[in-house]
């Protein structure tokens, strides 16, 4: 079947540290990969995608690449900031074109100044 | 602005007492989903259509029907509402096409007691 495994939170770091969210998938054919945020009190946005291998997905300074031999897809920033205190969410669309999403678990991450 | 809006953001309700969660997007996308997001488990698919009057069941359907008389529409219902469905609701909408980029509304927060 169809799975995201993504690391387990909750995720403490101090303003301008190096982050990086772990996110492993299986799945049958070639799935696209996402990066879904949450923000306290709101819905899911789009943070980055990738959907076919060794694409780099980029966005508001995340970066994450598609790797097909290690099935992952790892979400990471340089140096991050107060304001990336948020829920994230690893998911993957099964087959292309399909409109469906598959989640992880999500990953609390805090920033303190 | 394009947007996906749910009614009600908050609902406290009792066990069996029909309810229904209205979603409506005004980006004339094809595609609308409902979501539940629980603690540990990230957001798992209920429902989904492709279309008006065209529905499938997601991966948790159990308890929920839905109806999609118009494109703009996807309300959920819940005919008799369980303690087991209490969780927060997501209504997503998609264009379609390769890339299934969803836009999610804010959320439900539901409470069956």
């Amino acid at each position: 079947g169809n799975s995201v495994t993504q690391m387990e939170g909750p995720v403490t770091l101090s303003e301008e540290a190096f982050l990086t969210i772990n996110c492993t998938y299986t799945a049958t054919g070639y799935p696209s990969l996402f990066w879904y945020v949450q923000y306290p009190g709101e819905g899911l946005q789009l943070l980055l995608k990738a959907t076919k291998a060794d694409d780099k997905g980029s966005n508001k300074g995340f970066e994450a690449t598609y790797r097909k031999e290690t099935t992952s897809f790892h979400l990471e920033k340089g140096s991050v900031q107060v304001s990336d205190s948020a829920v994230y969410f690893c998911a993957l669309t099964p087959i292309q074109g399909a409109q469906k999403l598959v989640f992880g678990q999500g990953t609390r991450l805090t920033i303190n100044p | 602005e394009a947007q996906v809006t749910q009614n009600p953001r908050y609902l406290i309700t009792v066990t069996g007492k029909k309810l229904t969660v209205t979603c409506s997007q005004n980006m004339n996308h094809e595609y609308m989903s409902w979501y539940r997001q629980d603690p540990g488990l990230g957001l798992r698919q209920i429902y989904y259509s492709m279309n008006v009057e065209v529905t499938d069941k997601g991966d948790v359907p159990e308890g929920y029907k839905v109806s999609r008389k118009e494109k703009r529409n996807f309300p959920l219902i819940l005919e008799s509402p369980s303690p087991n469905q209490t969780s927060l609701y997501f209504c997503a909408s998609s264009p379609g096409g390769a890339k299934n980029i969803q836009y999610f509304g804010a959320g439900t927060r539901l409470s069956v007691l």
